[in-house]
């Protein structure tokens, strides 16, 4: 089975820099990948991972360690339009069906 | 390029009855995946559709079917409504063997009464 933990909530200024951390525990592995979703909204692509190490998007970038089971996604100069819901997810399959975590709700404050 | 669409948007049950969810896939995409997203929880992956055999499956009893059709549109069956089953459901397409990321649809709001 998986096990995938991300933090429920956080809160952070317009402008700033905040990194919402990820921990999985997988029988299997087929990259990690994050999603942004909006309230009443479809999930988007944001990042994905397969090898260790960090890959920048812009003002997003992600991390991935596989030995310790650990991911971040990294969001810097925060904007309003960056509070949603921030969804952790570890590839299932050839297909990559994805296992998600809970998601971190994030706040961006002015 | 069409986007992942989805239909109904909303339904509502009655416990015990079936219900079918329709997802017409983006243009191009050959895999369809289907979750299940109850309020303030991640999505739950139901199934995955390739090439019209089922590639995948969660842990979702045998009452929540499938179907992949030609033009890899899928329908989602769900037989026996239970109360539970109120939640989000999406709909996500693929490309097997492009680019890893999945497309959601807007979904369908399923409430059971």
């Amino acid at each position: 089975g998986q096990n995938i933990d991300q933090p429920t909530e956080m809160t952070a200024t317009e402008g700033a820099i905040v990194q919402i951390n990820c921990t999985y525990q997988t029988s299997g592995f087929n990259g990690l990948f994050w999603y942004q979703q909006h309230a009443g909204e479809a999930p988007t692509f944001l990042s994905y991972n397969v090898l260790d190490g960090l890959e920048e998007k812009g003002r997003f970038s992600s991390f991935l360690s596989r030995s310790k089971g650990y991911s971040y996604l990294l969001l810097k100069e925060l904007q309003m339009k960056d509070s949603a819901s921030y969804l952790c997810a570890v590839g299932l399959n050839s297909g990559y069906a994805l296992n998600f975590g809970k998601g971190t709700s994030l706040l961006v404050t002015p | 390029e069409t986007g992942v669409t989805q239909s109904p948007t909303h339904l509502i049950k009655t416990r015990g009855q079936q219900v079918t969810l329709r997802c017409s896939s983006q243009s191009g995409h050959n895999t369809v995946s289907w979750y299940q997203q109850a309020l303030g929880q991640g999505p739950q992956f139901i199934f995955q559709y390739y090439r019209e055999e089922e590639n995948g499956r969660g842990n979702f009893p045998p009452r929540f079917s499938g179907l992949q059709f030609p033009n890899y549109s899928s329908e989602l069956n769900v037989n026996a409504l239970e109360l539970d089953d109120s939640a989000l459901y999406l709909c996500a397409s693929s490309l097997v063997g492009g680019a890893k990321e999945q497309y959601f649809g807007p979904g369908t709001r399923l409430t059971v009464t």
